[in-house]
């Protein structure tokens, strides 16, 4: 079936300016992840949700930032009066719930965000 | 702070040759994948390994995990110029779902 798809795939926008970024899970995974990938860096959690449990916001880096999840399956980030340290690559993930534990999470393509 | 450290952060190989790379971790786990990830866009997952295993195989890859060391390898053999890609190890906090990925090793097959 279709995978993780993410869009838009790049994103220039202006300082101060509002951004949204969207993700598609795979039909059927419960669990939605957001990270954020700086050039060159490793992979930042930024947010988790699963199923109707509250999400786990813990790794967003400021109030600016926000994501929603409605119906259970496409997911929203928000990051409000960007800045030029917010340039990353957004990626999104899925995976299927697990009571044993975290499983394999598919990752989407990614959005490229450039703030100038 | 990283809850997997890759090392080497680069390596670069002639193509035949068997790469490997070590991934060290802090804390209890429930797993440990890696995952590759090309061009700087999405990641693909390659194995996972489970914290009462020792090795698995897939294909070209062999895993390892030591936990009393608190560390993994991901070894690729007979390697290929398409196995060009950077490489991340990412372990959950045990009995929590989140995930930390590590920096990665940007691996290089020269052909």
């Amino acid at each position: 079936g279709a995978g993780v798809s993410q869009s838009p795939s790049n994103k220039v926008t202006e300082k101060g300016k509002d951004v949204e970024l969207r993700c598609d899970p795979i039909s059927g995974h419960t669990a939605l992840y957001w990270y954020r990938q700086s050039l060159g860096q490793g992979l930042e959690f930024l947010i988790y949700f699963q199923g109707n449990s509250a999400p786990d916001k813990s790794g967003l880096p400021s109030d600016r930032f926000s994501a929603e999840r409605t119906g259970g399956s496409v997911s929203t980030l928000t990051i409000q009066r960007t800045q030029q340290e917010d340039s990353a690559v957004y990626l999104c993930a899925s995976s299927l719930e697990s009571s044993g534990g975290v499983e394999t999470q598919y990752f989407g393509p990614g959005t490229r965000l450039l703030v100038l | 702070s990283q809850q997997g450290e890759e090392d080497p952060q680069a390596l670069s190989i002639q193509e035949g040759e068997n790469a490997t790379m070590n991934c060290s971790y802090k804390t209890s786990i429930n797993n440990l994948q890696w995952y590759r990830q090309n061009s700087g866009r999405g990641l693909v997952h390659l194995i996972l390994i489970r914290s009462n295993e020792r090795e698995k195989h897939s294909g070209r890859l062999r895993v390892t995990l030591d936990t009393s060391k608190k560390s993994s390898s991901l070894l690729i053999t007979a390697s290929r110029a398409a196995d060009t890609a950077s490489y991340f190890c990412a372990t959950d906090f045990s009995g929590t779902y989140k995930y930390i990925f590590g920096t990665g090793t940007r691996l290089k097959v020269l052909a």
